[in-house]
């Protein structure tokens, strides 16, 4: 089964805010984090991902956060965009030589006008 | 650069009917290959994944199987599909270091009827 969960099902955002989208991984083991962004009817797109010797990295409008002690990641996005709106899930993949990746349930974002 | 293709985009199947959906991916060498499942408002279920031709994990007994006949080639069966496989099925592909992303075809939506 999957073995990386989220805290909330949906989000509701109103444009301009900050949007903050929560993740536990069950796996201690894992060592690398990504975020993912699923519109409707299409695959998944890299948002933006963090390797467990880091605590935080940002990209453009994104930062992404990572707590090992308590197994949790988080994706923010800053002046959240009705383009935003979409699905996001996270994914870890284990330690070495482990290729197993694992997504958590995901997350619905939507962006108010 | 590198592509993946992914097809049918959409596929209707009778209960009892064989499945394949075939997966390619080009501009890559040794590509670790996967097929998640994905139903309505849920998350991406890892089915198999392989490293190599011919070496396949399964993560989910179910009425499917995968093969790998080639290097970049990624093919999920079922010999009688059950309504229960419906859903949307995505393969994707990752270069062989553990820590980088995993990009994604644009899924075949298959319904079972």
């Amino acid at each position: 089964g999957e073995s990386v969960g989220l805290h909330l099902p949906t989000l509701s955002v109103q444009e301009g805010d900050n949007s903050i989208i929560n993740c536990a991984y069950s796996n201690s083991a894992s060592d690398y984090f990504i975020w993912y962004k699923q519109e409707s009817g299409k695959g998944p797109q890299f948002i933006i991902d963090i390797r467990s010797n880091m605590d935080k990295r940002q990209g453009q409008r994104v930062t992404v956060l990572l707590n090992k002690t308590v197994k949790h990641l988080s994706l923010q996005i800053a002046a959240t965009q009705p383009g935003d709106s979409a699905v996001y899930f996270c994914a870890e993949k284990g330690g070495s030589n482990d290729y197993k990746l694992s997504f958590g349930a995901g997350t619905t974002v939507t962006v108010r006008a | 650069s590198q592509t993946i293709h992914q097809w049918p985009a959409t596929l209707v199947q009778p209960v009892g009917s064989p499945l394949s959906l075939e997966c390619t991916v080009e501009g890559t060498s040794n590509p670790n290959l996967y097929w998640y499942r994905q139903a309505a408002g849920r998350g991406l279920q890892l089915l198999f994944y392989s490293v190599g031709i011919g070496q396949i994990s399964s993560e989910v007994p179910q009425n499917l199987s995968a093969s790998r006949p080639q290097d970049r080639q990624f093919i999920l069966s079922s010999k009688k599909l059950l309504l229960s496989d419906s859903g949307f099925y995505l393969c994707a592909w990752t270069s062989i270091r553990v820590d980088t992303e995993a990009f994604f075809g644009q899924g075949t939506r298959l319904t079972v009827v």
